[in-house]
């Protein structure tokens, strides 16, 4: 299970920071942990991942405003997100991508937590 | 990055009605990393689909993906009322992993 938690609201040009903490399995595991957020004017758009390693990957569209860490002993992963903008404003879920080598999809997601970016 | 095209954006149907969705992706994507997802007003998604024509747990047999190269086909045979919702397919196959824009299945 994953459950997002983190300020609601960010001010321009802030930088957001969001918490998933993992319950029901272990963090340490094959697959990756995720981020993706919605909006009405991008609908669902892929920030990144970690593997078990550490090893961050995010999507070049976001590249250098974005990290994603991991926190083994809390059983935790965090997005930390910089030069928020009003475009920002979005759903934010974390999730976990399955990744067996074989397949390779989202199969759990957090219930979300919305980010809405303004003064 | 690889684009997903869902159609149609909008399919308005009635409960035991077939629904067929359709995907195409601007590249070729390997079955094993395309997925389907719906998400109902207020929820987050849930994975129906993986590997192109594989349920996932707990997903009735009503849900069958199929489909290859780069044309998905979801279809769900008899429309129950909970099947209302939106559609995404979604590749991992090509980073950055990318989600089409969904097909609104409504009554």
């Amino acid at each position: 299970r994953l459950q997002e938690s983190g300020p609601g609201l960010v001010k321009p040009s802030g930088t957001l920071s969001l918490t998933c903490a993992v319950s029901g399995g272990a963090i340490r595991s094959i697959h990756r942990w995720t981020w993706v957020r919605q909006s009405p004017e991008k609908g669902l758009d892929w920030i990144g991942e970690i593997s078990q390693t550490g090893s961050a990957t995010y999507n070049p569209s976001l590249s250098g405003r974005v990290t994603i860490s991991v926190d083994e002993d809390k059983k935790q992963f965090s997005l930390k997100m910089t030069s928020m903008a009003a475009a920002d404003t979005a759903v934010y879920y974390c999730g976990r991508l399955y990744n067996s080598g074989w397949f390779r999809h989202f199969d759990s997601w957090g219930q979300g937590i919305l980010v809405t970016v303004s003064s | 990055e690889i684009v997903l095209t869902q159609s149609p954006g909008t399919l308005s149907l009635s409960p035991g009605d077939r629904a067929t969705l359709y995907c195409r992706t601007s590249e070729s994507v390997t079955t094993n990393y395309l997925a389907w997802y719906q998400q109902k007003p207020g929820q987050s998604p849930r994975l129906l689909i993986y590997g192109a024509s594989n349920r996932a747990t707990g997903i009735p047999d009503r849900f069958s993906g199929s489909g290859s190269g780069t044309d998905f086909t979801l279809t769900i045979s008899r429309l129950e009322p909970e099947d209302f919702a939106m559609y995404y397919c979604q590749q991992s196959g090509n980073s950055p992993w990318t989600f089409g824009h969904g097909t609104k299945v409504e009554i």
